[in-house]
C-alpha cells in the first residue's frame, strides 16, 4: 500500500472548468506539498501546507489533518495548466510521493 | 521562493562513461540535498540524502559505488553516474532544504540522462 494516494490518475477538462485533485495519506506528517511537473520534466513546488488552506492565483490547496486528506483546486483552468500534479508528504525524516495526476486541459 | 538549478539539463553519453550532474542552491544555503530518479510515468524515487560535509545516505537498493554523491559546500551537490549503462537512462532530480526555509524542499529542474 502506498503511503500517499492520489485521485484521479488522469483528468481531462475543458478550458475554464473547475478542477479538483485529491490526495490521501496514511502516515503522520509535518507538511504536505503539492508539486507541478510539466512535460519537459522540471518540477515546481506549488504549495507547502501543514494546516488549513492556501491560495495562489487560480490555485487553492486545502488540508484536513484529522482526515489525512488534501485537495488541490484549479479555478478557470487553462491549457497551460496541463501537467502532472504530485502530492508529497513529509514526516520530518522522509518524503513520500504520490504517483501523480496527469491533467490535460483542452482549449 | 528559493531557487535550485541543475546542470546539465540533458546529457547523452556512451555506455561505460561517467557523467556528473550538478545541483546548486542559488539564493540559500542548502544543509540537505536530495537526489531522486524518475522513470517514465512513475513518481520520484529517492536515491540518496546528503548533508553538507558528510557522506550521503543511500536508499536501499541504490548502489553507492555506482551513484557517487558529493555535497562539499552549502550550495553545491554533485551526482556522478559511474560507468553508465543504458539502464541508467532516466530523469534525475535534485532538491534542497536549507536554513530559514523550515521543512520545505525546493526542486531543481531535473537532468535527463540518455546512455547509448
Amino acid at each position: 500500500k502506498n503511503e500517499v494516494e492520489q485521485s484521479p490518475q488522469n483528468l481531462t477538462a475543458q478550458e475554464g472548468e473547475f478542477i479538483t485533485i485529491n490526495c490521501s495519506y496514511s502516515v503522520g506528517i509535518s507538511a504536505l506539498h503539492w508539486l507541478q511537473q510539466h512535460p519537459g520534466g522540471g518540477i515546481v513546488s506549488l504549495f507547502m501546507l501543514s494546516s488549513g488552506k492556501k491560495k495562489h492565483g487560480r490555485l487553492i490547496a486545502t488540508i484536513n489533518i484529522q482526515e489525512k486528506h488534501s485537495s488541490l483546486h484549479i479555478t478557470a483552468s487553462h491549457p497551460r495548466d496541463s501537467a502532472v500534479y504530485i502530492c508529497a508528504v513529509s514526516t520530518g525524516n522522509q518524503f513520500y510521493f504520490g504517483t501523480g495526476t496527469s491533467l490535460t486541459v483542452i482549449p | 521562493g528559493a531557487v535550485v538549478s541543475q546542470h546539465p539539463s540533458w546529457v547523452i553519453c556512451k555506455s561505460g562513461t561517467s557523467v556528473k550532474i550538478e545541483c546548486r542552491s542559488l539564493d540559500f544555503q542548502a544543509t540537505t540535498m536530495f537526489w531522486y530518479r524518475q522513470f517514465p510515468k512513475q513518481s520520484l524515487m529517492l536515491m540518496a540524502t546528503s548533508n553538507e560535509g558528510s557522506k550521503a545516505t543511500y536508499e536501499q537498493g541504490v548502489e553507492k559505488d555506482k551513484f557517487l554523491i558529493n555535497h562539499a559546500s552549502l550550495t553545491l551537490s554533485t551526482l556522478t553516474v559511474t560507468s553508465a549503462h543504458p539502464e541508467d537512462s532516466s530523469f534525475y532530480i535534485c532538491s534542497a532544504r536549507g536554513l530559514g526555509h523550515s521543512n520545505e524542499q525546493f526542486f531543481g529542474p531535473g537532468t535527463r540522462l540518455t546512455v547509448l
